[in-house]
């Protein structure tokens, strides 16, 4: 199975913030990389996909880059409601595999 | 808008099976495939596997030799049935649907765009 790995497992942030998280394959999977969102008590919300398309209905401050094994989600401006857990998951092979997730808190 | 709910029992005791149900509302099920994946609590998400509607199926091979997953196109559902459980298979349970498509540019779209609002399963006597 492929394995991803992000970094940090936690961080702490301020409003309006530039926030990164880096999720990295320990194989290549080209773009099929998806990047998700989730809230306590919530089911993940899609937010990313092929790498570096926004899902429909996703605010423009969230964006994704990279392929092969190395990829980033960036929140350009952080706000409140961006606070939660990220998850990143490849789609290139069988199983389908997630990050770990990163948790993004107040500061 | 296709909405997914699951259903079943939320306590089961160790050494029996998890059995549950994802009602698909809004479309049919006779298109896409579908998916389970399970959160134990604090913990991150395991794919479990999934079903296309003809009944042929994907398994991840951690769990292969406990899972089942089966469609009824009639009743527009899919189930999960999990056993011999024990404490470590206590989780919240979500079905998914993968959105399986290529986009206007050309972008393969699989992951998960469909979600359940998940069930707790807790495996205790």
């Amino acid at each position: 199975a492929i394995r991803m790995t992000q970094s940090p497992s936690s961080f702490s942030a301020s409003t309006g913030d530039r926030v990164t998280i880096t999720c990295r394959a320990s194989q290549g999977i080209s773009s099929y990389l998806a990047w998700y969102q989730q809230k306590p008590g919530k089911a993940p919300k899609l937010l990313i996909y092929a790498a570096s398309t926004l899902q429909s209905g996703v605010p423009s401050r969230f964006s994704g880059s990279g392929s092969g094994t190395d990829f980033t989600l960036t929140i350009s401006c952080l706000q409140s409601e961006d606070f939660a857990t990220y998850y990143c998951q490849q789609y290139h092979n069988y199983p389908r595999t997630f990050g770990q997730g990163t948790k993004v808190e107040i500061k | 808008q296709v909405q997914l709910q699951e259903s079943g029992p939320g306590l089961v005791k160790p050494s029996e099976t998890l059995s549950l149900t994802c009602s698909v509302s809004g479309g049919s099920i006779s298109s896409y495939y579908w998916s389970w994946i399970r959160q134990p609590p604090e913990k991150g998400l395991e794919w479990i596997g999934y079903i296309f509607y003809s009944g042929s199926t994907n398994y991840n091979p951690s769990l292969k030799s406990r899972v089942t997953i089966s469609v009824d196109t009639s009743k527009n559902q899919f189930s999960l049935k999990l056993s011999s459980v024990t404490a470590a298979d206590t989780a919240v349970y979500y079905c998914a649907r993968p959105a399986y498509y290529y986009d206007s540019s050309g972008y393969f779209n699989d992951a998960f765009d469909i979600w359940g609002q998940g069930t707790m399963v807790t495996v205790s006597s």
